[in-house]
């Protein structure tokens, strides 16, 4: 059963770092991109960027280049968003979603990361 | 960057009657770079439809999804309790996803 299980929810105040995770499990997890969404309360979801484990291979959407960074460790399969400064704007739901190669949408999302940033 | 408008924005129907939603991109879209997701209160999205008019596994024939170009149609022909949700459209182009707004299905 492909699974995607993401790390629990954070509250951070405001300049604080954080790393979530995105743990896949069930399939080849090398083979598939994953991307990272964010939804602000009570807002639609906005695509941040994705990556590929396999090589690394990292693309940003414009509105979050240089403001999160997007990693992967393949040999805990296991993908990663990270804040160097939090701040407030950043409290939102963050989903990680598997993208099969070659293809356009999310088959499978984890369940979701809540991060509240408050000071 | 190519950019999706959905409407109506709210769509207040009873159960069993037929929904119809749209999504407009701002230039033209691939069919196989457009899909839909279904998202309910405290749920992550779930895939509906993919390519345009495939429906992604498990999901019943009464969704259906249709469209080229820039307008793009998902029905659901006749609306069960569970499906009152937010639908949103997706598009893939030149590396980066877009969503639009999303349409709320609520019941009247």
């Amino acid at each position: 059963e492909v699974q995607l299980v993401q790390s629990g929810a954070e509250v951070k105040k405001p300049g604080q770092s954080l790393k979530i995770s995105c743990k896949g499990s069930g399939y080849s997890f090398t083979n598939y991109w994953i991307a990272w969404v964010r939804q602000m309360p009570g807002k639609g979801l906005e695509w941040m960027g994705i990556i590929y484990p396999g090589d690394s291979e990292t693309r940003y959407s414009p509105s979050f280049q240089g403001q999160v960074t997007i990693s992967a460790d393949k040999s805990i399969s296991t993908a990663y968003l990270q804040w160097s400064s939090l701040k407030a704007s950043d409290t939102a739901m963050y989903y990680c979603a598997r993208k099969p190669d070659s293809r356009s949408y999310s088959d499978y999302w984890g369940q979701g990361a809540l991060v509240t940033v408050s000071s | 960057e190519i950019v999706l408008t959905q409407s109506p924005g709210t769509l207040s129907l009873s159960p069993g009657e037929r929904a119809t939603l749209s999504c407009r991109a701002s230039q033209s879209v691939s069919i196989s770079h457009l899909a839909w997701y279904q998202q309910k209160p405290g749920q992550a999205p779930r895939l509906l439809i993919y390519d345009a008019s495939s429906r992604a596994t498990g999901i019943p024939d009464r969704f259906s999804g249709s469209g080229s170009g820039t307008d793009f149609t998902l029905i659901i022909s006749r609306l069960e309790p569970e499906d009152f949700a937010v639908y949103y459209c997706q598009q893939y182009d030149n590396s980066v996803w877009t969503f639009g707004q999303g349409t709320k299905v609520e019941i009247k």
